[in-house]
């Protein structure tokens, strides 16, 4: 069966220090990879995705970015944390075909203060 | 333009109390409607996909309904244990010709016992 790792659960990081999200996914191959945010009350927002090894698109302007260095690992990064960066953070992967429902992990609650 | 909007922001039910949720959507050529539950501080999880209208599917006390516009969750005689936020999201055109999973602000239900 498959499974989405996500860590850390719960991050507090200082204004202008980096981040780093890792996202990992068990039991598929070629998977679609998304990063989502989710702001108190607010939906999902989608930040970036990936249909495969190195590719990424980017869904929103800001000071984050993403990486896929292997087939089943995604990682979500930023030099420089802003305020605005706090939020609830969503890993995702679907199979290919763009009718496929999304399976979670359990998220990363950031703040940063 | 594209849009997935869902109401109302909130319900509280009493137990038993039985209700809908609505999710409207204007997209052209509709590639699937899902509907997703999340608990607090945990990833959403799928509950349905509807891909035409006229299509129903029912889960325990849940049931989705899907017309050309809009999708309704049906909850009959719910219990605390339904208490939850309950999202709907489509795939939206983005650039490349990719479908994005694009999600609705959510319900977020209470059901007092």
């Amino acid at each position: 069966s498959q499974t989405i790792h996500q860590w850390p659960a719960t991050l507090v990081q200082p204004v202008g220090s980096p981040l780093s999200l890792e996202c990992t996914v068990e039991g598929t191959s070629n998977p679609n990879l998304y990063w989502y945010r989710q702001a108190a009350g607010r939906g999902l927002q989608l930040l970036f995705y990936s249909v495969g090894i190195g590719q990424i698109s980017s869904e929103v302007p800001q000071n984050l970015s993403a990486s896929r260095p292997q087939d089943r690992q995604f990682i979500l990064s930023s030099k420089k944390l802003l305020l605005s960066d706090s939020g609830f953070y969503l890993c995702a992967w679907s199979r290919g075909a763009v009718d496929e429902k999304l399976f979670f992990g359990s998220g990363t609650q950031l703040s940063v203060l | 333009e594209d849009q997935v909007t869902q109401s109302p922001e909130a319900l509280r039910l009493q137990e038993g109390e039985s209700s809908s949720l609505n999710c409207s959507y204007t997209v052209s050529g509709l590639r699937g409607l899902f509907w997703y539950r999340q608990d607090p501080g945990k990833g959403p999880e799928f509950l349905f996909t509807l891909y035409s209208a006229g299509e129903e599917k029912e889960k325990e006390r849940l049931k989705a309904t899907l017309t050309k516009k809009e999708s309704f969750l049906h909850i009959t005689a719910p219990k605390p244990e339904d208490s939850a936020t309950y999202l709907c999201a489509v795939p939206l055109g983005a650039s490349g010709g990719s479908y994005i999973p694009t999600f609705g602000r959510g319900t977020s239900l209470i059901v007092h016992p």
